[in-house]
């Protein structure tokens, strides 16, 4: 299985800062990687797949770059409803697996 | 607009099993796949399975050895996940959600349900 590994677990931020967070898999998953965001009580939404392709209806603030093992989503200008938890998740073959979230906290 | 409804939250002993269904709106439901993810406290997703809505085909997570089943009622555009064998390890959200047209992830969200293992 490949294993997905994010950090930081957690991030604390301001509003109006840039964050960054990194997500490794275990074995090169080309750009077969997705991002969601979820905040408490709720569902994840996507936010980016193919490593860098931004769903439709999300901010440009939010970035994904990266391919092989080594991803990133990057936020810039931090919004208040941009604090939640971010997960990755590879699909480059089954099983699916997901990173282990990142919390972005406000400062 | 797409939308996945999914039934209420189950409280469940040890050694029982339960039915969660995922009922689809808003799309051609025959012309996805629909996944199962589950989320227990505090915990990373986690993948379960899947079932071409159109062929019936499905494949599940060797992590569950053989205690799910996913099945669908097209004529009710309805999934659904059979979890047998509970425990308390068990205890999580449980997510449908659709499979995009352009790989395994995931565009759209049921709104998750609380299934509970205690004796």
């Amino acid at each position: 299985d490949i294993q997905m590994t994010q950090s930081p677990s957690t991030l604390s931020a301001s509003v109006g800062d840039r964050v960054t967070i990194t997500c490794r898999a275990s074995q090169s998953i080309s750009s077969w990687l997705a991002w969601y965001q979820q905040k408490p009580g709720k569902a994840p939404k996507l936010l980016i797949y193919k490593a860098s392709t931004l769903e439709s209806g999300v901010p440009p603030r939010f970035s994904g770059s990266g391919s092989g093992t080594e991803f990133t989503l990057t936020i810039s200008n931090l919004q208040p409803d941009d604090f939640a938890t971010y997960y990755c998740q590879h699909y480059d073959s089954y099983p699916l697996t997901f990173g282990g979230g990142t919390n972005v906290e406000i400062k | 607009q797409v939308q996945l409804v999914q039934s209420g939250a189950e409280v469940k002993k040890p050694g029982a099993s339960v039915w969660v269904s995922c009922k689809a709106s808003g799309y051609s439901f025959t012309g996805y796949t629909i996944q199962w993810v589950r989320q227990a406290p505090g915990q990373r997703l986690e993948w379960m399975g899947w079932i071409s809505v159109g062929s019936g085909v499905t494949q599940y997570s060797q992590g569950f050895q053989g205690r799910v089943t996913i099945t669908r009622d097209t004529s009710a555009s309805t999934a659904f996940m059979y979890l047998s064998s509970l425990t308390s390890e068990d205890t999580a959200v449980y997510y449908c959600v659709r499979e995009t047209l352009m790989g395994a992830f995931f565009d759209y969200w049921g709104q998750g349900t609380l299934v509970t293992v205690s004796s």
